[in-house]
Formats: structure tokens, C-alpha cells, sequence
């Protein structure tokens, strides 16, 4: 079945330390794909995104992705996580065949320990 | 000047009732979607939807019906509500195009007691 797997439910760290965070997906075809967080109490609001060209792509916040086609796969890193980044991130994808809809994967929640 | 706004942000209500949750975009976005958010935050597609089709989640009862009066709009529906609605809903909405992200709401966080 096609899907978005996060295989980090949990992760803590301590501040400075460097996250990665795992994000593999089973669409075929052309895709797009985003990473997503979500604070405590808020909605979801767009880290970054990906559609074509350079794999490395640039988010807000000090936040960075590597698109790997050969490996289905997305993972969002970041060299130094601050207290601020403990939140719940979600990967996205929107492909060629699946319309409109986006698909997530489960997430994974963050806890940075000051 | 919120982008997708959507009411009421919190809902308390009996089993066995009807609500209605309201989504607005200034966006000019040309689909929309309504999310669920269950206790353990995983996020379900619920509807997608354009001026031109409706996708509706299969697994989705068919007590949830989403109305939409406008392309700036789409409001969801529930009959006869259920303990196990209790979730956060999110409105979203997006460009029918390959590189456009979704905008989210703020949510609506629903209880059925």
C-alpha cells in the first residue's frame, strides 16, 4: 500500500545537539514533498518543500532536507536544535497519482531538554 | 489577515448531536481540505475538494459531510455525533498545482462527552 512511514515517534535531545529525523514514502511517480511542524497547541505550519531540481532544499529556521530518489526518502536535519524546536513534525507527500491529496506520515515528536 | 480561518476553536457537545465547523481562505486557493487529528496526532485525510470534484475518504462515515457555498469556503457537517469524533479537525487549502504546499487552520478541537 502506498504510504508515508516517520520511523522516530520520539526523539529527545538536548539543545545543540544535531537532529535527523527519518521520513521514507512508497508513491510512485513525480512527487512533491514537504516536512511540516506543529508546536504545542498550534497548527501546522510549512518547514520546506520540495518539487525538483537541487535534492538539498533549505527551510525556515535552520531547518534542511535531502530528497534521495534511489531511497524513497526525505529526512529533515538540523545541525543544533534550541529548546524552541520541541514540536511534532510531519512529513508530506503530493504525487502524480494521488490527485490532490496530500498524504502524512504519523509524525514524530521532538522534545529538546534545555 | 489570517490566510485559513476557521470556527468555532473549540466545541463541547453531547453524543447523538449535530455540528457544524466552519473554514474560510483569503488565499484564493482552489481546493480545500478538512483534516482529523486524533490523540495521537496522526493526521487523516478526510475530503478534498474543488470546484469541480468532491474526494471523500472511503473510511470516513458518512455522517461527516463537507458543503462548500463557495470556492472560499467549506464548512463540515456531523450528524448524530460520536464519542470517537473527540479529535482536532483542520481546514486546509492549497493551488491545483504541483508546487503549491497547504495553508492550515488553526483547528478546531471537538468534544464529544
Amino acid at each position: 500500500a502506498q504510504s508515508v512511514s516517520q520511523h522516530n515517534h520520539h526523539v529527545i535531545l538536548s539543545e545543540a545537539a544535531s537532529l535527523e529525523l527519518g521520513c521514507n514514502y512508497s508513491y510512485g511517480g513525480t512527487v512533491n514533498l514537504f516536512w511540516y511542524v506543529q508546536y504545542p497547541g498550534q497548527h501546522l505550519q510549512l518547514l520546506l518543500k520540495y518539487f525538483s531540481g537541487d535534492p538539498l532544499v533549505k527551510g525556515i529556521k535552520g531547518f534542511e532536507a535531502e530528497f534521495i530518489k534511489s531511497k524513497f526518502s526525505f529526512n529533515l536535519r538540523k545541525p543544533s536544535v534550541q529548546w524552541s524546536d520541541t514540536a511534532e513534525y510531519f512529513c508530506a507527500v503530493k504525487g502524480s497519482n494521488t490527485g490532490n491529496q496530500f498524504y502524512f506520515g504519523t509524525g514524530t515528536s521532538l522534545t529538546v531538554i534545555p | 489577515d489570517t490566510a485559513v480561518s476557521q470556527t468555532p476553536k473549540y466545541l463541547v457537545t453531547q453524543m447523538g448531536n449535530d455540528k457544524s465547523i466552519k473554514c474560510e481562505q483569503n488565499l484564493g486557493h482552489d481546493t480545500m481540505y478538512w483534516y482529523k487529528q486524533d490523540s495521537k496526532k496522526f493526521l487523516k485525510i478526510m475530503f478534498s475538494y474543488n470546484n469541480k470534484e468532491l474526494i471523500i475518504n472511503e473510511t470516513v462515515p458518512n455522517r461527516f459531510s463537507p458543503k462548500s457555498p463557495d470556492k472560499a469556503h467549506l464548512n463540515l457537517h456531523i450528524n448524530s455525533l460520536e464519542l470517537g469524533d473527540s479529535a482536532v479537525y483542520f481546514c486546509a487549502s492549497s493551488q491545483n498545482r504541483k508546487i503549491s504546499p497547504l495553508h492550515f487552520g488553526n483547528g478546531t478541537r471537538l468534544t464529544v462527552t
